[in-house]
């Protein structure tokens, strides 16, 4: 178990142009998130799938945004025509859902992709 | 809407100066509490969950506790390496579904050798 891993983990993009991030979950997880942290702010909820079912996608998460998981494997975070207040770290994490419905579980966060627009 | 406020914003410790962080919650149905260390530019780590009122956790010199209203993080005997942002989370109930964290600014703690 490698943890959730996230790829690139730095991307400097210029205005208007699109940028893809990919996160691998720590295997047999079915619940991947993303989210968006900004500096001095603690991280904030874009979207949630359950295996590969989007089932909530965020106020946050403009007409630009699109997640993808395939398979209920690896996801993809597209952004379309950037725009410098995209510039942010984006995090993704994984969990298991149990049949415990009284207890949390508990979500990983992988290293997080920074993306600068320049 | 679920909120997380944390205080102090910001706390510089001197090596082996106890003190605690506070979390105060309001959430529709508490699932889980949570605490996170953040290194910088590197991703939260993962370091309790609290479920109900009363629980305690303790892991080296950081032990979590949980009220209704709110959780703290205290240190005792901190260390440099213990320096970080300490995020707190709530996860609450949402039609039945339990998924998404609601986070707090966090605390950026500095422990001076």
């Amino acid at each position: 178990d490698t943890g959730v891993s996230q790829d690139p983990r730095h991307k400097i993009t210029k205005r208007g142009q699109n940028v893809t991030f990919r996160c691998d979950p720590i295997s047999e997880h079915n619940r991947l998130y993303w989210y968006r942290q900004t500096l001095g702010q603690g991280p904030e909820f874009l979207t949630y799938f359950q295996n590969e079912a989007q089932l909530e996608k965020s106020r946050l998460l403009s007409d630009r945004f699109s997640a993808e998981r395939p398979k209920g494997s690896f996801s993809t975070l597209e952004i379309q025509r950037t725009e410098q207040g995209d510039s942010a770290m984006y995090l993704c994490a994984s969990s298991l859902s149990g049949r415990d419905t009284f207890s949390g579980n508990t979500i990983y966060f992988g290293e997080g992709s920074w993306l600068t627009v320049v | 809407e679920d909120q997380v406020t944390q205080s102090p914003e910001a706390l510089r410790l001197q090596e082996g100066e106890s003190s605690s962080l506070n979390c105060s919650y309001t959430v529709s149905g508490l699932r889980g509490l949570f605490w996170y260390r953040q290194d910088p530019g590197k991703g939260p780590e993962f370091l309790f969950t609290l479920y109900s009122a009363g629980e305690e956790k303790e892991k080296e010199r950081l032990k979590a506790t949980l009220t209704k209203k709110e959780s703290f993080l205290h240190i005792t005997a901190p260390k440099p390496e213990d320096s970080a942002t300490y995020l707190c989370a709530v996860q609450g109930r949402r039609g039945g579904s339990n998924y998404k964290l609601t986070f707090g600014k966090g605390t950026l703690l500095t422990v001076n050798p």
